[in-house]
C-alpha cells in the first residue's frame, strides 16, 4: 500500500514559538492532502485541505493565520503552528491518496506539546 | 451536514468473545464508509471500506462490517476477539462525489479486551 510519513513524531516547544510538521507521500504523488487534529480521547477533526500549488482550504473555525499550510510539491505538505500556545497541544495527523485511489493513507501523527 | 455516530464510547469484551461496534451516519446520499483502528499514539489503519455492491464487507484481521441502508448503519463485527485487538476504533464517511480522503469521523469506540 501507499506510504505517508509524518515528521516529527513528537515535539515539545515553548509558548510563542512556531513549529513545522511535515507530511510526505513516499511512493506516490498527492495533489491533495488533509490535516486532522485529535484532542486526547476524542475523534479526529478535519482542519484543512492542502492543495498542491494553491491555497489550502480551511474548515470553519480553523484559524488560517495560525495554522499555515504549504503544499509546495506533489509529495510534501507542511503544517506550521505559529505562535503556539498550550491550547494548541494536540495530536496532528495528515492523510493523502494516490490519484484515482479512493482510500486515504495516514501518517503516523505528530504529538505537539506546548509548554 | 453529515455526521457519524458511534454510540458506544467504551466496550470491554473477553478474549475469544464476539464483538460488534455500532456506527450510524447521517448523510444526504449513501457515502463511502470506512472503519479505522488506532493504537495509542499511532496513526490510523484501515480495517475495511464499503463503496458499493455486496453489503457485507470483509476486512483485515478477521473483521467484517455490514452496510444497512434502511438503518443508515455500518456496524463492525468480529467473531472472536484477540487481546491485540484492544485499540480505538473509528467509523468514518466520505462523500461519493468527492475524494474519499476527506473523511468525517465518528467519536470513536475504545475497545478493551480482558484475558
Amino acid at each position: 500500500g501507499a506510504v505517508v510519513s509524518q515528521h516529527p513524531s513528537w515535539v515539545i516547544c515553548k509558548s510563542g514559538t512556531s513549529v513545522k510538521i511535515e507530511c510526505r507521500s513516499l511512493d506516490f504523488q498527492a495533489t491533495t492532502m488533509f490535516w486532522y487534529r485529535q484532542f486526547p480521547k476524542q475523534s479526529l477533526m478535519l482542519m484543512a485541505t492542502s492543495n498542491e500549488g494553491s491555497k489550502a482550504t480551511y474548515e470553519q473555525g480553523v484559524e488560517k493565520d495560525k495554522f499555515l499550510i504549504n503544499h509546495a510539491s506533489l509529495t510534501l505538505s507542511t503544517l506550521t503552528v505559529t505562535s503556539a500556545h498550550p491550547e494548541d497541544s494536540s495530536f496532528y495527523i495528515c492523510s493523502a491518496s494516490p490519484r484515482g485511489n479512493t482510500e486515504a493513507f495516514f501518517g503516523q501523527g505528530t504529538r505537539l506539546t506546548v509548554v | 451536514a453529515q455526521s457519524v455516530t458511534q454510540p458506544d464510547i467504551h466496550i470491554t469484551v473477553s478474549e475469544g468473545a464476539s464483538l460488534e461496534l455500532r456506527c450510524n451516519y447521517s448523510y444526504g446520499a449513501t457515502p463511502y464508509l470506512f472503519w479505522y483502528v488506532q493504537s495509542p499514539g499511532q496513526g490510523l489503519q484501515l480495517l475495511l471500506k464499503y463503496f458499493s455492491g455486496d453489503t457485507l464487507v470483509q476486512g483485515i484481521k478477521g473483521f467484517e462490517a455490514e452496510f444497512k441502508r434502511s438503518q443508515s448503519s455500518f456496524n463492525l463485527r468480529k467473531p472472536s476477539v484477540h487481546w491485540s485487538d484492544a485499540a480505538e476504533y473509528f467509523c468514518a464517511v466520505a462523500p461519493q462525489t468527492g475524494t474519499a480522503s476527506k473523511l468525517t469521523f465518528g467519536t470513536g469506540t475504545r475497545l478493551q479486551v480482558t484475558l
